[in-house]
């Protein structure tokens, strides 16, 4: 089984920093994904972490510790049309599914 | 071009009806997931099939089957549908979840008056 927490919403200004943790503990880990998912859409995929430490994608960051079960996300220049909610959903190896956090309600304010 | 296609995308039906919702992908993924979102948004597996076989198949009641056809199909049949399966349902596809995620559909949304 896994437990996945992440913080249940969280508020940013626009153009603003903002980090959105994930810790998990899971057996068999092998990586880290992030989803995002607007309103009334499917979750589609951000990122994927395997190795620790940060990868940087534009103005998204993932970051991964493996040995604290521990990833956030990083939005740098926030924009309106980043709010979102953000799926964290660490992988099993040999696992045929993916299990993922409750997810972080991120809203935008000018 | 759609990779994952789900119909329909808005379903409204009445308490105790059967109703089925379908999935395609052109992905030519082994695998193919159903998803159920509830009101407070948590996604929860449902069913997964992997080259038609039946490989996941978590605590749902027995109201709700699954059919893959074909490696690239996956139709969710629910019978005697309940005020409590209103939801978004998703359907998912993948060929390694553990490397590469999941391509989700656009989702079904479900409500049972």
């Amino acid at each position: 089984g896994q437990n996945i927490d992440q913080p249940t919403e969280m508020t940013a200004t626009e153009g603003a920093i903002v980090q959105i943790n994930c810790t998990y503990q899971t057996s068999g880990f092998n990586g880290l994904f992030w989803y995002q998912q607007h309103a009334g859409e499917a979750p589609t995929f951000l990122s994927y972490n395997v190795l620790d430490g940060l990868e940087e994608k534009g103005r998204f960051s993932s970051f991964l510790s493996r040995s604290k079960g521990y990833s956030y996300l990083l939005l740098k220049e926030l924009q309106m049309k980043d709010s979102a909610s953000y799926l964290c959903a660490p992988s099993e190896a040999g696992s045929y599914q993916l299990t993922f956090g409750k997810g972080t309600k991120l809203s935008v304010i000018p | 071009d759609t990779a994952v296609s789900q119909t329909p995308k808005y379903l409204v039906t009445q308490m105790g009806n059967d109703k089925s919702i379908k999935c395609e992908q052109n992905l030519g993924h082994d695998t193919m997931y159903w998803y159920k979102q509830d009101s407070k948004k948590f996604l929860k597996i449902m069913f997964s099939y992997n080259n038609k076989e039946l490989i996941i198949n978590e605590t749902v009641p027995n109201r709700f089957s699954p059919k893959s056809p074909d490696k690239a199909h996956l139709n969710l049949h629910i019978n005697s549908l309940e005020l409590g399966d209103s939801a978004v349902y998703f359907c998912a596809s993948s060929q390694d979840p553990q490397y590469y995620g999941y391509t989700f559909g656009s989702g079904t949304r479900l409500t049972v008056v």
